[in-house]
């Protein structure tokens, strides 16, 4: 089955403490990126990859690292998560940045 | 900085009724426009994808439309079903490079048998 997995789906964690949240796609797809979901702000990007090591920041990166080793998968990593990184996260995937017909995770709740 | 706004925030409707979910950019300069589909608690389902060149896309009960020139796209739901029951987002590409979409803050549908 095609799809885009996220782990964990929750987190709660403190301040300070580094974490990481896997994202894997099984659909060959060049294109991954990570958004979060914040009440009255709706979805905005934070990391995007356009393929095995290239990645670029979106709108909100401040407080986040990305990296893509490898084709289908795309960890966002919190080094120092702060109460304000409190949020939904989800990642996405599609064919290619041009294609941008994207495949969402089931998203990863996380609370600092 | 594009802007992009779904009206209504809410709507609850009786099953059968057509509907008509509205969204606005404030740039014309887009790629594409994305119509999602949130379930409570799950990820985005993508509905309707529709490029700058195109007029409307249609899947099933559903047609989406655009007008890029007056910065407005419609997802046109008919015969609604207590299925339909989620929030619907809409995003917009720019054009000239950006991968970063912009998203609309979503409208919350219930549908009521």
């Amino acid at each position: 089955e095609a799809q885009v997995t996220q782990n964990p789906r929750y987190l709660i964690t403190v301040t300070g403490k580094k974490l990481t949240v896997t994202c894997s796609q099984n659909m060959n797809h060049e294109y991954m990126s990570w958004y979060r979901q914040d009440p009255g702000l709706g979805l905005r990007q934070i990391y995007y990859s356009m393929n095995v090591e290239v990645t670029d920041k979106g709108d909100v990166p401040e407080g986040y690292k990305v990296s893509r080793k490898e084709k289908r998968n795309f960890p966002l990593i919190l080094e120092s998560p702060s109460p304000n990184q409190t949020s939904l996260y989800f990642c996405a995937s599609s064919l290619s940045a041009s294609t941008l017909e994207q495949y969402f995770g089931p998203g990863t709740r996380l609370t600092v | 900085k594009q802007e992009v706004t779904q009206i209504p925030a809410a709507l609850s409707v009786p099953e059968g009724e057509n509907l008509v979910l509205n969204c606005s950019f404030t740039d014309s300069a887009i790629y594409n426009l994305q119509w999602f589909r949130q379930d409570p608690g799950k990820g985005l389902t993508s509905l309707l994808l529709i490029q700058s060149s195109q007029r409307e896309q249609t899947s099933g009960r559903l047609n989406a439309s655009l007008d890029k020139s007056s910065g407005r796209s419609t997802l046109y739901i008919a015969a609604s079903q207590p299925g339909d029951s989620a929030t619907y987002l809409c995003a917009v590409r720019p054009t000239g490079g950006s991968y970063i979409p912009t998203f609309g803050r979503g409208t919350s549908l219930i549908v009521h048998p």
